[in-house]
């Protein structure tokens, strides 16, 4: 079983729409909770970080995390075309700077 | 602000050839991984470093080797390159618990 799982999409959904992306992971020792999006060719850049529960706001994106239920979120209000990309989880734990990641949900965002 | 640096965006490797793929950050981190992309396989790590001269394999490190002589610097070497090592290369690197930072990618191709 992945220790972090995504689905992979595609999530389509129309312009000015809220994306629901949605992340599980499977160890209760997992601290820091990190969403990277990727564009076909490029390489992922960080897009929220959020390591407590409830939710992280940062313009047109919130992070939720429910560490009890083992899930992290990522909204994407008042989507747009330029949103459409792959969008990747990821999961470290206290035990060192190492990351796993989910293998990604791809969004389209549709004029 | 984070950089790391890849040294080539593209690359065309013979079969038998050796590879070299140099990696450069600028912020003085510890830990620095080497990660190969391919569709519908996600991420996977190669290899990793949490210090100079210290190496540690990671899921996938079979026909490849990595040398780190200075902090900054992280290079993964392909021994006698072979056609399914053609892939997208991601170096990254972390510091101080914070979340990975990724160079923009080298894609190796392997005739």
């Amino acid at each position: 079983q992945k220790e972090v799982e995504q689905n992979s999409g595609p999530l389509s959904v129309p312009e000015g729409a809220i994306a629901s992306l949605n992340c599980t992971y499977s160890d209760r020792g997992s601290q820091s909770f990190f969403w990277y999006r990727q564009y076909s060719g490029k390489s992922p850049e960080l897009i929220m970080s959020i390591y407590s529960n409830g939710d992280k706001e940062d313009g047109r994106f919130t992070a939720q995390l429910n560490k009890a239920s083992q899930y992290v979120s990522l909204l994407i209000r008042d989507s747009q075309p330029s949103d459409s990309a792959t969008y990747l989880c990821a999961v470290k734990n206290n035990a060192g700077n190492m990351l796993t990641f989910g293998g990604g949900t791809r969004l389209m965002v549709k004029p | 602000d984070v950089k790391v640096t890849q040294s080539s965006r593209y690359l065309v490797k013979r079969t038998g050839e050796k590879v070299f793929l140099e990696c450069v950050q600028d912020m003085d981190h510890e830990n620095m991984f080497w990660y190969r992309q391919d569709p519908g396989l996600g991420l996977r790590l190669i290899y990793f470093s949490y210090d100079v001269k210290m190496k540690e394999k990671g899921d996938i490190p079979e026909g490849y080797s990595v040398s780190r002589e200075k902090k900054e610097r992280f290079s993964l070497i392909l021994e006698s390159a072979s056609t399914n090592q053609t892939s997208m290369y991601l170096c990254a690197s972390v510091g101080g618990g914070g979340p990975l930072h990724f160079g923009n990618g080298t894609r190796l191709t392997v005739t």
